[in-house]
């Protein structure tokens, strides 16, 4: 099957301060990734699709300056948290899929990052 | 939009028991089904799927099954494995693979040996 990676697995900042987190498909051209956050003890959260070239489509609720997304190549879409606040400490898991008709028909996801903001 | 509800939250099962974990879904138009499975620390692997024209469908100790009339699907899991130990959660799609998906809450099974 497909392999999406995430990098880094897990990343402990200081508040106000911006992290990069970057999700790529090893062996497939990704179209579409989506990006989820998940709290403890609870369900994956969508928080935007975005297609390669485009801009990302955020879910409502979700603050598109806050999460920036970019989706420049077919096989990396990074998500950036900008000035971090504690309520953001949270697992973020991105999935990808190749809309394009390829091999593969079903979103694979990444091993997720949990980011933690003191 | 679509909502998708998931019941037990927990289910605590003793080696050799089946599990079963059942999901109701809101939006009619939804065609698509997966299940998946997740580890600690890992994000979730998809398990076994089922699209609405199909009634059931299995794969060796995992089964599923859809019941599009009353909104309803359920995961089978015979001869269960302390590995089996997880969150599985069910969701609904309208397209397999491009359209967004939407999770249920998630059942933390627990398999003792």
């Amino acid at each position: 099957g497909a392999v999406v990676s995430q990098h880094p697995s897990w990343v402990i900042c200081k508040s106000g301060t911006s992290v990069k987190i970057e999700c790529r498909s090893l062996d497939f051209q990704a179209t579409t990734m989506f990006w989820y956050r998940q709290f403890p003890k609870q369900s994956l959260m969508l928080m935007a699709t975005s297609n390669e070239g485009s801009k990302a489509t955020y879910e409502q609720g979700v603050e598109k300056d806050k999460f920036l997304i970019n989706h420049a190549s077919l096989t990396l879409s990074t998500l950036t948290v900008t000035s971090a606040h504690p309520e953001d400490s949270s697992f973020y898991i991105c999935s990808a899929f190749d809309r394009q008709g390829g091999i593969y028909n079903e979103q694979f996801f990444g091993p997720g990052t949990r980011l933690t903001v003191l | 939009g679509e909502n998708v509800e998931q019941h037990p939250s927990t289910l605590s099962v003793q080696e050799g028991d089946s599990a079963v974990i059942k999901c109701t879904y809101s939006d009619s138009a939804s065609n698509y089904f997966p299940w998946y499975k997740q580890e600690l620390g890992k994000g979730p692997q998809l398990i076994i799927d089922i699209r609405s024209n199909v009634g059931e469908k299995k794969d060796q100790r995992i089964a599923v099954t859809l019941n599009k009339t009353a909104k309803h699907f359920s995961l089978h899991i015979t001869e269960t494995q302390p590995e089996d130990s997880a969150v599985y959660f069910c969701a609904a799609s309208k397209v397999r693979g491009f359209q967004k998906l939407v999770f249920g809450t998630g059942t933390r099974l627990l398999v003792s040996p």
